[in-house]
């Protein structure tokens, strides 16, 4: 069974900095683009980052490029978002996500964590 | 990278049809296959229900159906069943590596 625990969540003042974690198991991790995609209640889904199998790629969305760092520990099955300068805007709940299938076409998500809350409130 | 627009609500009563709109653009819907469609309850992780505009991941009932016209993809779900009740979200392909998301439509049954 495919199982993602994010971790490392939690309040932050703005321009903070904090660094979620997400434990993958049940699958071959080194196969698979993972993916962090959030929740906000404004706005609601918003895909934040992606990283290929092996980690040499790494894509993000316009408003975290430049903030935020996606990497992932293929010897831990682990994938981290590093998060900094953050933002009241950046308040949400955060997913680890990944495909179904060993595939390039990264941008479908079959599998997702739980979920991890991030409040950048002062 | 702007969000694909999605009407905030819509409703049906059980047994009814119901059809959600996400309309994008020549960058993104117009140009691309890779649209999916997620629904996500209260308190749950969203689930994918619709990928490649038509394909319905397996364990997803018949009743969904995605299909896309130019810039616009629907979401129509037949036979509406009370568990239906949840927010849907589509997504699609924007190119360069770049995904986008609807802004969700939330669907009551009566």
């Amino acid at each position: 069974e495919v199982r993602l625990l994010e971790s490392g969540g939690g309040l932050v003042q703005p321009g903070g900095s904090l660094r979620l974690s997400c434990a993958a198991s049940g699958f071959t991790f080194s196969n698979y683009a993972m993916s962090w995609v959030r929740l906000t209640p404004g706005k609601g889904l918003e895909w934040v980052s992606s990283i290929t199998d092996g980690g040499g790629s790494t894509f993000y969305a316009d408003s975290v490029r430049g903030r935020f760092t996606i990497s992932r520990d293929n010897s831990k099955n682990t994938v981290f978002l590093q998060m900094s300068s953050l933002r009241a805007e950046d308040t949400a709940v955060y997913y680890c996500a990944k495909r179904d299938l060993v595939s390039s076409i990264w941008y479908y998500f079959d599998h997702w964590g739980q979920g991890n809350l991030v409040t950048v409130s002062s | 990278q702007s969000a694909l627009t999605q009407p905030p609500s819509a409703s049906g009563s059980p047994g009814q049809s119901v059809t959600i709109s996400c309309t994008g653009t020549s960058s993104d819907v117009g140009s691309y296959k890779y649209v999916s469609w997620y629904q996500q309850l209260p308190g749950k992780a969203p689930k994918l229900m619709i990928y490649d505009v038509t394909k319905r991941p397996s364990g997803v009932p018949d009743r969904f159906s995605g299909s896309k016209s130019g810039n616009t993809a629907s979401l129509t779900v037949s036979g509406l069943q009370a568990e239906d009740e949840a927010d849907y979200y589509c997504s699609s392909y924007a190119g360069s590596n770049n995904l986008v998301f609807g802004g969700g439509t939330r669907l009551t049954v009566l």
